[in-house]
């Protein structure tokens, strides 16, 4: 079963707005990825979150962890419509061989 | 992309058919792995490797087999092609503890 869940499932805004997107999981975990998809191509990395982070920022990206929760969330600040993608979560624990996925948010940036 | 590339990026095929994906990096990285994407389902890992012909199941292995001979390129093979296998495939490589490098897709149709 995949670990992570992200919600909302999609999610649309308008230019210039935040957008926020949270991710769920199960088990403790060692760090939290967030990737980006645009339409039919390969995911991008865009931030890494250890375990005993709680905040990281990135540009107009800053990703939260409570570990606590069992939680992340992501905020693009200042939408612009290049942002327009699938974002996903992916969890690591320790010694494990992979990383496992969420379902992804859809994000539509309206103009 | 990391020097990540996969062939063939499209391919339409007949079930019953072999079908088999390439995946050939440039990055000498020691993890490979390969995933499908479908609607509703995001990213599922079906096969990965953790070195020359070491090679492990994901979560959605069946039907599915992997080779990897050398170091830059780890096959991904369909014996028996069916309907439900219709799907994106990704390659992606990188350590599971830190960022992975996404290949750009194959797109498999299966009739």
């Amino acid at each position: 079963s995949q670990q992570g869940e992200e919600d909302p499932q999609a999610l649309s805004i308008q230019e210039g707005e935040n957008a926020t997107m949270n991710c769920s999981y199960k088990t403790s975990i060692n760090n939290l990825q967030w990737y980006r998809q645009n339409s039919g191509r390969g995911l991008v990395h865009l931030i890494l979150i250890r375990s005993n982070e709680r905040e990281k920022h990135s540009g107009r990206l800053r990703v939260t962890l409570d570990t606590s929760k069992k939680s992340s969330s992501l905020l693009i600040t200042a939408s612009r419509a290049a942002d327009t993608a699938s974002y996903f979560c992916a969890t690591w624990k320790n010694r494990d061989d992979k990383i496992i996925f969420g379902k992804g948010t859809r994000l539509h940036i309206l103009p | 992309d990391a020097g990540i590339t996969q062939s063939p990026r499209h391919k339409v095929t007949e079930t019953g058919t072999p079908v088999t994906l390439r995946c050939h990096q440039t990055e000498n990285h020691r993890y490979m792995y390969w995933y499908r994407q479908d609607p509703g389902h995001g990213l599922r890992l079906i096969h990965y490797s953790y070195g020359v012909k070491d090679t492990d199941k994901g979560e959605v292995s069946d039907g599915y087999s992997v080779s990897r001979s050398k170091t830059e390129d780890f096959l991904l093979t369909l014996e028996s092609a069916t309907s439900s296998q219709t799907s994106v495939y990704f390659c992606a490589t990188g350590p599971p503890s830190y960022e992975q490098y996404f290949g750009p897709g194959t797109r498999l149709t299966v009739t």
